[in-house]
């Protein structure tokens, strides 16, 4: 049972433009989601979170947009650099982060200069 | 600060052989630690997960187990290796909001 969907396995991007990364959740209990980026061979580092009481929040070029209705985030990268190439992976937590995080399948990034 | 260690970085494993991967955690005290792992072409898939000394959640069936005899310490043990073990292993830890990942380990079982 995939409580965490990334639909997309791939999204290729022109440099300077703008890289739309989609997730979808099943579980209504899940009430804290994360972002983070992997690049070959390391672990993944976190990118950015959105707690359940908000429907955005912005860092720098980082926005994840959350969508409890459709139980749906994204996140959105302006503008993309080739350094963006990787893979995302969007995760979901119950109880404000203090359990188990559940992973995506991840969605790899191309950007291309 | 929080760091977090994990090692080997890469490992090659015969069929059959035991494997040991441990994992330690500075700088905090009574983490959630886990075990991901990403096999070739997957996401990061959740293979145990500890929420103190000696107490530990199995997510999947599988050829592994995990022990976690000290508060910052996560081990991730086999007794006998199968070719399908191969992937990339994540220690994680997670204290309130904030979730941090080891480098990982590249396991190949040849």
């Amino acid at each position: 049972d995939q409580q965490v969907k990334q639909n997309s396995p791939s999204l290729s991007v022109q440099e300077g433009r703008i890289s739309i990364l989609n997730c979808d959740y099943t579980n209504s209990m899940f009430d804290y989601f994360l972002w983070y980026k992997k690049y070959p061979a390391e672990g993944p580092t976190f990118l950015i979170s959105i707690s359940s009481i908000k429907d955005k929040n912005e860092d720098g070029r980082f926005t994840v947009f959350l969508n409890k209705s459709a139980k749906h985030l994204s996140l959105h990268i302006v503008p993309s650099q080739p350094g963006d190439s990787a893979v995302y992976f969007c995760a979901a937590s119950r109880q404000g982060g203090s359990e188990k995080l559940v992973f995506g399948k991840g969605t790899k990034l191309t950007v291309n200069p | 600060s929080q760091t977090i260690h994990q090692w080997p970085a890469t490992l090659v494993q015969p069929v059959g052989s035991p494997l040991s991967l441990e994992c330690t955690v500075e700088g905090t005290s009574n983490p959630n630690l886990y075990w991901y792992r990403q096999a070739a072409g997957r996401g990061l898939q959740l293979l145990f997960y500890s929420v103190g000394i000696g107490q530990i959640s199995s997510e999947v069936p599988q050829n592994l187990s995990a022990s976690r005899p000290q508060d910052r310490q996560f081990i991730l043990s086999s007794k006998k290796l199968l070719l399908s073990d191969s992937g990339f292993y994540l220690c994680a830890w997670t204290f309130n909001t904030e979730a941090f990942f080891g480098q990982g380990t590249r396991l190949t079982v040849v």
